[in-house]
């Protein structure tokens, strides 16, 4: 069936970077593309970014641009999310969702797969 | 960037009860709302695209409404695993976003 797998949880230090995977199974890798996701604890839902599993382009959202590299390797159906200069208010969980549109990202795309979310500590 | 407001939060209910959550875009959005469901510790679920069209396998209590700026999750009788936090989600714009989340308690 279709699923993302994502890697363990992660306890980093305050100006440290983190890089969370997420593994695409069930379905042709590069016809999707892929979202991440973070929500702070007791907090709501903030979109970090997509990328093109195909070309492996990306558009990030501002508030993360300059800290946030999303990559992916199209050998193993895999999609990474780098995010650097931590600090305590990047404490979340991140997930990576797909983004449900076949070949391209439009209006009206949903993400209709969610990884089960990899919670990120930063503290000293 | 888009701003998607929730109403009420929380929201207390009891199994049985109509309940009815209210979204509202900071600008129009057509019909480009989606609603997802929350468990605690669980990755969000997909339950409503596009205003009003259920996705695959969500049960018929679950339904939507709106367009424009103004949207409506309603859920026709309250059962006891539908106790959550639901979301709405513009796809209208990049950045996609959503609203802050309506907790669904027990009353």
């Amino acid at each position: 069936q279709v699923q993302l797998v994502q890697s363990g949880a992660e306890v980093k230090k305050p100006g440290a970077s983190v890089k969370v995977s997420c593994k695409a199974s069930g379905y042709t890798f590069t016809t999707y593309y892929m979202h991440w996701v973070r929500q702070a604890p007791g907090q709501g839902l903030e979109w970090m970014g997509i990328i093109n599993p195909s070309g492996g382009s990306a558009t990030y959202a501002q508030n993360f641009q300059g800290r946030v590299t999303m990559t992916r390797d199209t050998s193993t159906s895999t999609v990474y999310m780098e995010l650097s200069s931590l600090r305590s208010e990047d404490t979340a969980v991140y997930y990576c969702a797909r983004n449900s549109g076949i070949y391209g990202y439009r209006n009206g795309d949903v993400f209709d797969i969610w990884g089960q979310g990899t919670m990120v500590t930063v503290s000293s | 960037d888009i701003q998607m407001t929730q109403s009420p939060s929380p929201l207390s209910a009891s199994v049985g009860d109509r309940v009815t959550i209210t979204c509202r875009a900071s600008q129009s959005i057509s019909s480009y709302l989606n609603w997802y469901q929350q468990k605690p510790g669980k990755a969000p679920k997909l339950l409503i695209i596009d205003a009003y069209n259920l996705q695959s396998g969500v049960p018929s209590r679950f339904s939507g409404s709106g367009s424009g700026t103004d949207f409506t999750l309603t859920i026709s009788s309250l059962q006891p695993e539908d106790f959550a936090t639901y979301y709405c989600q513009q796809s209208y714009s990049t950045p996609r976003t959503f609203g802050q989340g309506t907790k669904v308690e027990i009353k």
